[in-house]
């Protein structure tokens, strides 16, 4: 079967620190991917997407980079973090039409 | 882009009653899926639901695409139920990725 792992859990950054936070999927090929934010307050805001390696598209201008050297991992990174890069970030992926999340990043910069 | 609202933004259930949870949205579409965030952060898949009726357990969902709304039924509900329900959806024209809902908060208490 299929599984999304995330890392880490839960981070503290102080502002103007780099970031990186890594997911891989297993048991599956080719997924689509895709690094969420979930901001206090509930929305989930799609930040990045990718349908295969090296393929990422960006959905909202921001501090933020995604890239995808594998076929099943998925990373997002900041060279300098901002006060309002804080929140929950999710991965999750995707084979046909439903979408799978991991268990997600809480992200607080201070 | 495509517009998602669900209702009641906030519901507080007895255990053992029931509810029902709207999704209704702007333009037609050709996927639509149901989440639940438990108070951990965990995002589960309930429903891959674009039109029609399914059921699992307690939880069944209808969608009407013709008139652009979608319901989840929770039946029975327990303390395990409490969480975040989102619904979201791809618009047939525009966007490929999902758009969600801000979702409707849902507390059982026993």
């Amino acid at each position: 079967s299929q599984t999304i792992h995330q890392w880490p859990a839960t981070l503290v950054q102080p502002v103007g620190s780099p970031l990186s936070l890594e997911c891989t999927v297993e048991g599956t090929s080719n997924p689509n991917l895709y690094w969420y934010r979930q901001a206090a307050g509930r929305g989930l805001q799609l930040l990045f997407y990718s349908v295969g390696i090296g393929q990422i598209s960006s959905e909202v201008p921001q501090n933020l980079s995604a890239s995808r050297p594998q076929d099943r991992q998925f990373i997002l990174s900041s060279k300098k973090l901002l006060l309002s890069d804080s929140g929950f970030y999710l991965c999750a992926w995707s084979v046909g039409e439903k979408l799978f999340f991991g268990s997600g990043t809480q992200l607080s910069v201070l | 882009g495509i517009q998602v609202e669900q209702s009641p933004p906030d519901l507080i259930l007895q255990e053992g009653a029931n509810s029902t949870l709207r999704c209704n949205f702007s333009d037609s579409v050709n996927n639509l899926q149901w989440f639940h965030q438990n108070p951990w952060g965990q995002l589960i898949n309930l429903f891959y639901i674009p039109s029609g009726t399914k059921q699992n357990g307690r939880l069944s969902a209808t969608t009407v695409a013709t008139e652009r709304y979608s319901l989840l039924y929770i039946s029975s509900s327990q303390t395990t139920d409490s969480g975040v329900y989102f619904c979201a959806v791809v618009g047939n024209s525009g966007y490929s990725t999902l758009t969600f809902g801000k979702g409707t908060m849902l507390l059982v208490s026993p």
